[in-house]
């Protein structure tokens, strides 16, 4: 079946812009994951999702970050007002229960460069 | 809180040889632990995983695992490499949390590099 989508791919802004970033988890899994990566720090857990709800918020980087998630299924991340270190990779995972010991499958990641 | 800590940013090996990376992860509670791999420009694949039971874990690509409590470690191990094996991998740790999943730690990540 289809794996973890998100798009886009390559997302280039200017600093000071707002972008979306799309996630299509796979179908039927209950659990949704953002993560981030980038060569100063790793990868980075954001922020994850149970149904529709967000238990916990608090490895959003700034207040200029959000997500949601609709229907179970579609999450949207948000940066407003982009800063140059918000250049990154941002990665996409979803399980299909959540339990500490389901597996994440990853999407390929959205390139964001901030000029 | 957790941790993962993985020794050597980059190892290189021969081609055929025997691939050794290490993971060692703090926890405060008993933990669940992955490898995933990366290749470029792609998302992260996953390897293997320990949950409970059998401490030796065996993977896709032939590679597997040991956990070892006593050592708080996670090891992986491939006996003969292959210039596909070429590739960042990434030692993960993750605990069950009341109400639910918990994010992925990872460590920072090895980059295998298979010379001919």
């Amino acid at each position: 079946g289809a794996g973890v989508s998100q798009s886009p791919s390559n997302k280039v802004t200017e600093k000071g812009k707002d972008v979306e970033l799309r996630c299509d988890p796979i179908s039927g899994h209950t659990a949704l994951y953002w993560y981030r990566q980038s060569l100063g720090q790793g990868l980075e857990f954001l922020i994850y999702f149970q149904g529709n709800s967000a238990p916990d918020k608090s490895g959003l980087p700034s207040d200029r970050f959000s997500a949601e998630r609709t229907g179970g299924s579609v999450s949207t991340l948000t940066i407003q007002r982009t800063q140059q270190e918000d250049s990154a990779v941002y990665l996409c995972a979803s399980s299909l229960g959540t339990r500490g010991f389901d597996t994440q499958y990853f999407g390929p990641g959205t390139r964001l460069t901030v000029l | 809180a957790q941790s993962v800590t993985q020794l050597g940013s980059h190892v290189s090996v021969s081609e055929g040889a025997l691939v050794l990376l290490r993971c060692n992860y703090s926890s405060s509670v008993p933990p669940y632990l992955f490898w995933y791999v990366q290749y470029p420009n792609q998302g992260l694949q996953l390897l293997l995983k320990y949950t409970t039971g059998a401490t030796l874990v065996k993977g896709i690509n032939g590679f597997e695992a040991e956990f070892k409590k006593s050592e708080t470690s996670f090891h992986l191990t491939k006996p003969s490499a292959h210039m596909s094996d070429a590739a960042e991998y990434f030692c993960a740790v993750s605990t069950q949390r009341r109400g639910g999943a918990d994010g992925l730690t990872f460590g920072k990540g090895t980059h295998l590099i298979i010379q001919p």
